[in-house]
C-alpha cells in the first residue's frame, strides 16, 4: 500500500534562518506531488505541484521553492525564513491516471518562525 | 476557472444531533468532488468522493453527501454527530487538470 512520510513533524526557526521540509511517497510510481500550506484558523494554500522529476510549478510568488529530485521526493525550501512563513506545511501525492486526481495528504510539519 | 465556497466557517452542534455542511463550487466542465477531515495536527484524510453515477455518495464514519448539478452544491451530512466527529472539513472540486481547489474550510463543534 502507499505512504506519504514528512518530516520534521515540527520545526522552531528563527527568522532569517533556511528551511528544508522533505516529503516521500512509497508505493507508488511517477506520482503528482503538492506542498500546500495552512495558516492559523485558514485554509489550504496550494504552493507548489510537480508532475515529475525537475518539473515544478509554483502557485504564488513568494518566499520559498520547491524541487524533486527523484521521483517520489519533494523538497520545501527557503533561504531565509520570514515570521509570515510559519504555519503547517501539508505534502500530498495523487495518481496521474487517475481521473479525478484525488489526493493522498501526509502527517503535516508544524513550522514557527520566532 | 474552478472555485469552492463553503458557506458556514464554523458550525457548533450538540451531541447526537444532525448536521449539514454546506458547499458550492462554480466550473464550466464537468467536474468530481470531494470532502476531507482534517484532526487537529493532522493530515487530511478523504471522508467521500463524487465522481460519476448516482448523485448520493457515502463515506467513512456515517457522512453522505449529495451531489446536485443543478444547484452546484455538494453538501455534506450526517444523521448523528459524536463527539468524535470534532474536526474541520474542507469542500474541494477537480476538473482532472491534475490540482484540486479546495474550499476555506468548516470547523464543526460538537457539544455534549
Amino acid at each position: 500500500s502507499q505512504t506519504i512520510h514528512q518530516w520534521p513533524a515540527t520545526l522552531v526557526q528563527p527568522v532569517g534562518s533556511p528551511l528544508s521540509l522533505e516529503c516521500t511517497v512509497e508505493g507508488t510510481s511517477n506520482p503528482n506531488l503538492y506542498w500546500y500550506r495552512q495558516a492559523a484558523g485558514r485554509g489550504l494554500q496550494l504552493l507548489f505541484y510537480s508532475v515529475g522529476i525537475g518539473q515544478i510549478s509554483s502557485e504564488v510568488p513568494q518566499n520559498l521553492s520547491a524541487s524533486r529530485p527523484q521521483d517520489r521526493q519533494f523538497i520545501l525550501s527557503s533561504k531565509k525564513l520570514l515570521l509570515s512563513d510559519s504555519g503547517f506545511y501539508l505534502c500530498a501525492w495523487s495518481v496521474m491516471r487517475e481521473p479525478s486526481y484525488e489526493q493522498y495528504f501526509g502527517p503535516g510539519t508544524r513550522l514557527t518562525v520566532t | 476557472a474552478q472555485s469552492v465556497t463553503q458557506l458556514d466557517s464554523q458550525v457548533p452542534v450538540f451531541e447526537e444531533a444532525p448536521v449539514e455542511l454546506r458547499c458550492n463550487y462554480s466550473s464550466s466542465v464537468s467536474v468530481y468532488l470531494f470532502w476531507y477531515v482534517q484532526y487537529p495536527n493532522q493530515g487530511l484524510q478523504l471522508l467521500l468522493k463524487y465522481l460519476s453515477g448516482s448523485t448520493l455518495v457515502k463515506g467513512i464514519n456515517g457522512f453522505e453527501a449529495e451531489f446536485n448539478k443543478s444547484q452546484t452544491s455538494f453538501h455534506l451530512r450526517k444523521p448523528s454527530v459524536h463527539i468524535s466527529d470534532t474536526a474541520e472539513y474542507f469542500c474541494a472540486v477537480s476538473d482532472s487538470a491534475s490540482k484540486i481547489i479546495f474550499g476555506s474550510g468548516t470547523r464543526l463543534s460538537i457539544r455534549p
